[in-house]
């Protein structure tokens, strides 16, 4: 089944403590892309990558970091969280390296960071 | 600048109303792209529909429909006879052939359907 696998799905932290929301996609697209979920705010890009080794800031990236070692694999890490990054978080491919296809989104992860 | 805007934060009718829901967009691209997703209470982000700037034709899918309007910068989502299972958030996205590489997202609709 074509899917983008997010996990986990549930996480609670604690202040200061790294964490890595993993993102996988088995479509073999080109572009993936992180995005937080807040209530009253939609959703807001964090970062996206076209390509293996090609990642680029979104509208809030402060706070995280990623890579794209692998075609497949875009993670997403908070080397320091903080309790404004208590958020809903997506992962987002789509093939051909454009984003006018639409997204096929990961299931989400929910973090809670205390 | 891309931007859209989903001006009614929650909206709460009685099981087999209609309902509509509005997205007003704004781009400078004359190529663009609309979408909308529904977010049942489960959280998933479902993909529902994508238009693209140059076909202003209406769209129906069984009980939901679309209405594109250039004019107006409007695309607005329609459920027809609505029932509980329509219950969810709905998100309208815009996405520009020559602009930033990502979708750009309303704040969403939370649509409750009561029996």
């Amino acid at each position: 089944e074509a899917q983008v696998t997010q996990n986990p799905r549930y996480l609670i932290t604690v202040t200061g403590k790294k964490l890595t929301v993993t993102c996988s996609q088995n479509m073999n697209h080109e572009y993936m892309s992180w995005y937080r979920q807040d209530p009253g705010l939609g959703l807001r890009q964090i970062y996206y990558s076209m390509n293996v080794e090609v990642t680029d800031k979104g509208d809030v990236p402060e706070g995280y970091k990623v890579s794209r070692k692998e075609k497949r694999n875009f993670p997403l890490i908070l080397e320091s969280p903080s309790p404004n990054q208590t958020s809903l978080y997506f992962c987002a491919s789509t093939p051909g390296g454009s984003v006018n296809y639409g997204y096929t989104f990961g299931s989400g992860t929910r973090l809670t960071v205390v | 600048a891309q931007k859209v805007t989903q001006a009614q934060t929650e909206i709460s009718v009685v099981e087999k109303e209609d309902v509509t829901l509005d997205c007003v967009y704004e781009t400078r691209d004359t190529t663009y792209y609309l979408f909308w997703y529904k977010q049942p209470p489960s959280g998933e982000l479902v993909f529902l529909i994508r238009r693209n700037s140059f076909d202003e034709q209406n769209e129906i899918s069984g009980r939901y429909s679309w209405n594109f309007q250039k004019s107006t910068s409007s695309f607005n989502f329609t459920i027809t006879a609505s029932q509980v299972v329509d219950s969810a958030v709905y998100f309208c996205a815009l996405s520009e052939a020559r602009g930033a590489q990502k979708l750009v997202f309303g704040q969403g609709t939370r649509l409750t359907i009561n029996p």
